[in-house]
């Protein structure tokens, strides 16, 4: 079974600031496998990227996703106040990391 | 356009069991597996398995094995989920995603808060 860890836990920033968020895997996988999502309170999970680099439909370009191996990194270049939530990333379409909580400084 | 609609919210009694519905629209629904996912409160999403459209395909959480059953009516475009034995650690929002090829969710439910109390 692969562990995922993301880190940091959480993460405080204002916006306009650049967030990099982090993804770390068990062992090396595809990184046809590795996708990100946001979640807001209330609502269902978003996904942001998949093959760990490619923007889902409608998803704004300062999210960006890259790495390869065991290592991947969710970057939000300009942070706006709808980003702040909390960001999951997926191996395999089974294994979650804990989320990384993004709050407003 | 993709919409995944599930049913209303449940209060169940220990050891009673549950069954979620997840009504599909808008595309082909057998070209699709469906996964379901739960978010127990301040916890993470969990996921708890995959049914592929025409149900001939199922995987399931390991921890859940035993309890949980995944299936689909095609001719009303519906999945469903049961969950047996219930206890208050299986209190969650529970949500059904559409999954794509590559394992990633694209479209998903709107949540089905299950709340299990005695």
């Amino acid at each position: 079974e692969i562990e995922v860890t993301q880190s940091p836990g959480s993460l405080s920033l204002s916006p306009g600031e650049r967030a990099t968020l982090s993804c770390r895997a068990s062992q090396s996988i595809s990184s046809r496998y590795l996708a990100w999502y946001q979640h807001k309170s209330g609502q269902a999970p978003r996904l942001l990227i998949y093959g760990a680099s490619s923007r889902a439909a409608g998803i704004a370009d300062r999210f960006s996703g890259n790495g390869s191996g065991t290592d991947f990194t969710l970057t939000i270049s300009r942070l706006e106040p709808e980003d702040f939530a909390v960001y999951y990333c997926q191996q395999y379409g089974t294994f979650f990391g804990q989320g990384t909580r993004l709050e407003i400084k | 356009q993709v919409q995944l609609v599930q049913s209303g919210g449940e209060v169940k009694k220990p050891g009673a069991s549950v069954k979620v519905s997840c009504r599909a629209s808008g595309y082909t629904f057998t070209s699709y597996g469906i996964s379901w996912l739960r978010q127990a409160p301040g916890q993470g999403l969990e996921w708890m398995g995959w049914v592929s459209g025409y149900s001939d395909h199922i995987k399931y959480a390991e921890r859940l094995q035993g309890r949980v059953t995944m299936t689909t009516d095609t001719s009303t475009t519906t999945a469903y989920m049961e969950l047996r034995s219930l206890t208050s650690d299986d209190t969650a929002v529970y949500y059904c995603a559409r999954v794509l090829s590559t394992y990633e969710f694209d479209f998903w439910g709107q949540g089905t808060l299950v709340t299990v109390s005695s």
